[in-house]
């Protein structure tokens, strides 16, 4: 069973430009969540869709933002970037389903260098 | 500028050693608690999960701690291996969606 996949791995581009992220997830997963890491503020949540919708947001500016796919896959999109989104993002698919959170797996990451 | 990073907490422990890290967490409405792995130059790895009806899961090698009443969480590595040398992370979530929020991290380092 393939894992979580995300495109591109790595990523530069200058600052005021956009950017999007891809992750397919794991097949028969629902639900896929982005995740930014940094050096200066660890792994922090940015939003999660679940069949199409948006169901729950971070605390990230609106130059962030996602959707999802009717096959589950999932992109972000970073607009007039800023140094301070260099960072890696992650995204995590689960099941999504029933009242009761599931295991989530973690893509590789996409490496974004903003200069 | 140079930025500024989170200065994680280190635990070294010498091969073969059992290894507890732990972690403290901020929500009360948090029910669902997870530990990952994270190897440089990867994503998190899921280690073991523990629903807050519980106070204690077993795994392979690793057990996971729960005291709701302090708001804290362990895990517990039996026998350490070098490959066990990772950023370890715990995580919270309330019910029903998958908001997740991620302590900082702890570095172990397996000492040969």
């Amino acid at each position: 069973k393939a894992g979580v996949t995300q495109t591109p791995r790595y990523l530069i581009k200058t600052r005021g430009q956009q950017v999007t992220l891809s992750c397919s997830p794991i097949s028969g997963h629902r639900s896929v969540s982005w995740y930014q890491q940094t050096p200066g503020q660890g792994l922090q949540f940015l939003f999660e869709y679940f069949s199409e919708t948006q169901r729950n947001k971070g605390n990230f500016p609106g130059r962030f933002s996602g959707r999802q796919f009717s096959n589950s896959r999932s992109e972000m999109n970073v607009s007039t970037l800023e140094l301070g989104d260099s960072a890696l993002y992650l995204c995590a698919s689960s099941l999504g389903t029933g009242p009761l959170n599931t295991e989530a797996f973690f893509g590789q990451g996409t490496r974004l260098t903003v200069v | 500028g140079e930025s500024v990073g989170l200065h994680l907490p280190t635990l070294s422990v010498q091969e073969g050693d059992n290894s507890i890290i732990n972690c403290a967490y901020s929500n009360s409405a948090s029910d669902y608690f997870i530990w990952y792995k994270q190897e440089s130059g990867k994503g998190p790895q899921f280690i073991i999960d523990i629903r807050s009806n519980m106070d204690k899961r077993q795994g392979q090698r690793v057990t996971v701690l729960l005291n709701k009443t302090v708001k804290h969480l362990s895990l517990q590595i039996a026998a350490t291996q070098p490959g066990d040398s990772a950023v370890y992370f715990c995580a919270e979530s309330p019910g029903g969606y998958q908001k997740v929020t991620f302590g900082i991290g702890t570095k172990l380092q397996v000492i040969p």
